[in-house]
């Protein structure tokens, strides 16, 4: 069974704290791991996809990275307006997307 | 481009009350679909999928079932309402085949149950 776990449930950054976001994950034979931001009531909004270990993507100050257990998302120099939670997924041989829990990261200005 | 569409945006009803929300999707042909379910410290829950109209795969067993009788139409039906299916129910899609393009969420339906 596919499994996501995402670290630390809650990240509380000073605006221009850079930090880093972890997704650890076992997964049969992956197809991509997603990034995706959520704000509040809304649904979860597309950031990035990687597919293999040692892939980089960049977005603004979002960095994501991929290794063959883990992916990071480093957040550099965040803005207040880069609040929300961050989810990590995963989609496998099953073709199925798997998802953590979430990091609910905050920015104070 | 695509779209997708979930009505509506809030809802608040009583136990044992039937239940149907509505997805709909634009711009794409024969897109997979799913429902999910997000409560608070549980991540996403996937309860069910299809591939085409009329096949639907159900994840979890529980009070609620789905529908497609359009190739870009997907329904959350309930019967009757228990308290526990509160909760933020979204709608996806997918290209079919799946070969690892990730999904696009719809904006949610908050649901409670009262």
């Amino acid at each position: 069974e596919d499994q996501v776990t995402q670290s630390p449930e809650a990240l509380r950054l000073q605006e221009g704290e850079s930090s880093s976001l972890n997704c650890s994950y076992t997964v049969s034979g992956l197809r991509g791991l997603f990034w995706y931001r959520q704000d509040p009531g809304k649904g979860p909004e597309f950031l990035f996809t990687l597919y293999s270990a040692g892939e980089e993507k960049e977005k603004e100050r979002l960095k994501a990275t991929l290794t063959k257990k883990e992916s990071f998302l480093h957040i550099t120099a965040p803005k207040p307006e880069d609040s929300a939670t961050y989810l990590c997924a995963v989609t496998g041989a099953n073709s199925k997307l798997t998802f953590g829990k979430g990091i609910t990261l905050s920015v104070r200005p | 481009s695509q779209t997708i569409h979930q009505w509506p945006a809030t809802l608040v009803q009583p136990v044992g009350s039937p239940l149907s929300l509505e997805c709909t999707v634009e711009g794409t042909s024969n897109p997979n679909l799913y429902w999910y379910r997000q409560a608070a410290g549980r991540g996403l829950q996937l309860l069910f999928y299809s591939v085409g109209i009329g096949q639907i795969s159900s994840e979890v067993p529980q009070n609620l079932s789905a529908s497609r009788p359009q190739d870009r139409q997907f329904i959350l039906s309930s019967k009757k309402l228990l308290l526990s299916d509160s909760g933020f129910y979204l709608c996806a899609w997918s290209y079919s085949g799946n070969t690892g393009t990730g999904y696009t969420f719809g904006s949610g339906t908050r649901l409670t149950v009262v």
